[in-house]
């Protein structure tokens, strides 16, 4: 199956803390690993993306860690910031083999 | 550069009635993506068009979902004799290419089914 597990749905962080969000997949012909970001009422937006030949991608407070053998990848949100309070998505794709799988979403919570 | 575009941002249709999504896609993008999403749910892919093709329509309904990308114009989704099931965001997306999985949402349209 095409499905993309994540994990956890809600998360509550302390302002300046680390938020982490999971994600595991089965398909070993997934190659691209975007994030992305939704505030309500809005679209979702690209947030930083990994291909499997890295380890970890790291933009400003943003990183993504990949584990190809257990197949797995993270979003990791240092100093989180109440802006960042906001549902994240993690996705999957076979490059022009199959279309964008998502998981069900996270919504974060950063409190003051 | 404008980003991708979506008309209308709020939709209400009565039961029975047909509801007409559209999208435009960035500059310089021909593949175009439409996803459902459900109220606390992810976003599942309904239809992958490039001009005046559809690519892939797994995801779409067999019945009363049809989707369309004409040569010149926007990208139409559209929705036959609605249920009120078919009430959620449509959300559309764009990419430059089919292979970098590289996609630009829009800001979506609500749709809501009395």
């Amino acid at each position: 199956q095409q499905q993309v597990k994540q994990s956890p749905q809600s998360l509550i962080v302390q302002k300046g803390g680390i938020s982490i969000i999971n994600c595991a997949y089965e398909n070993t012909a997934f190659d691209y690993f975007p994030w992305y970001q939704q505030f309500p009422g809005k679209g979702p937006a690209l947030l930083i993306a990994i291909r499997p030949d890295v380890s970890e991608k790291k933009e400003g407070r943003f990183t993504i860690s990949f584990n190809k053998s257990a197949k797995q990848f993270s979003l990791h949100i240092m100093d989180s910031q109440p802006g960042d309070s906001a549902t994240y998505f993690c996705a999957a794709i076979d490059s022009g083999n199959t279309p964008l799988v998502f998981g069900k979403g996270t919504r974060l919570s950063v409190i003051a | 550069n404008a980003g991708v575009m979506q008309n209308p941002r709020h939709l209400v249709r009565r039961r029975g009635q047909e509801a007409r999504l559209r999208c435009s896609p960035m500059k310089g993008h021909s593949h175009v993506y439409w996803y459902r999403q459900l109220p606390e749910e992810g976003l599942k892919f309904m239809v992958y068009l490039q001009k005046e093709n559809i690519i892939d329509e797994s995801g779409m309904p067999k019945e009363r979902f049809s989707a369309e990308f004409p040569k010149e114009g926007p990208s139409i989704l559209r929705i036959q004799q609605v249920v009120r099931g078919d009430s959620a965001a449509y959300f559309c997306a764009s990419s430059q290419t089919a292979t970098t999985g590289t996609q630009y949402f829009g800001p979506g349209t609500r749709l809501l089914v009395l």
